[in-house]
């Protein structure tokens, strides 16, 4: 049974750099793509980016001068930072493993990680 | 950006009803749309990929439909664990891209 199991620091001050790391057990890195969403309190989901098994990645055009995702194939693992945070930058972060379609489109987050809550305040 | 829309924000229906919820795009996806269901202090759970089909697990009471820009979810006969926040997500254009939500509450 797929797993994703994800961990980072929970407070951080503005400016500071949010990282955060998710692990994929039980199941292969390979033919998905593995995205990054976040959750603002109360609010809805966005988009951060994603990782596909190859190492290409996309980014939300609305943060991509901040972040950068990458994966460790090996370790079966995907990373998010995201540069000079600030308080709009507080969230849950939400690790997700998306399928694929035969023409290559991306059909939906099937598996998730449990949730970041990331608090950015001075 | 692809701009999604939902309708209803919020909803208030009983057990045993049936639940439309809407989502507009604001261009055509064909049937790249997908459903989502969340409960407070959860991660989201996928219902439903390219518009009509039902992922793995998920119950026969739910169903959507559309193609292009006006799509539907539909719960045949709720439940009472299927009171929670629905969002629509289109996966056509980079990036993917949430609705607002609808909140589905007891009445």
């Amino acid at each position: 049974q797929v797993q994703l199991q994800q961990w980072g620091a929970g407070l951080l001050k503005p400016s500071e750099t949010l990282s955060l790391t998710c692990a994929v057990y039980g199941g292969s890195f390979s033919g998905y793509f593995w995205s990054w969403i976040r959750q603002p309190p109360g609010k809805g989901l966005e988009w951060i980016g994603e990782v596909n098994h190859r190492g290409s990645t996309k980014y939300n055009p609305s943060l991509k001068s901040r972040i950068t995702i990458s994966q460790d194939t090996s370790k079966n693992q995907l990373s998010l930072k995201l540069n000079f945070v600030t308080a709009a930058d507080t969230a849950v972060y939400y690790c997700a493993r998306g399928n694929v379609d035969t023409q290559g489109y991306y059909v939906g987050s099937d598996h998730w990680g449990q949730g970041t809550l990331v608090t950015v305040s001075s | 950006d692809i701009q999604m829309t939902q309708s209803p924000s919020s909803l208030s229906a009983s057990v045993g009803d049936r639940v439309t919820i809407t989502c507009r795009a604001s261009q055509s996806i064909r049937t790249y749309l997908n459903w989502y269901q969340q409960k407070p202090g959860q991660a989201p759970i996928l219902l439903i990929y390219t518009a009509s089909s039902l992922q793995s697990g998920v119950p026969s009471r739910f169903s959507g439909s559309g193609s292009g820009t006006d799509f539907t979810l539909t719960i045949s006969s709720l439940q009472p664990e299927d009171f929670a926040t629905y969002y629509c997500q289109q996966s056509y254009s980079p990036p993917p891209t949430f609705g607002q939500g609808t909140k589905l509450d007891i009445k």
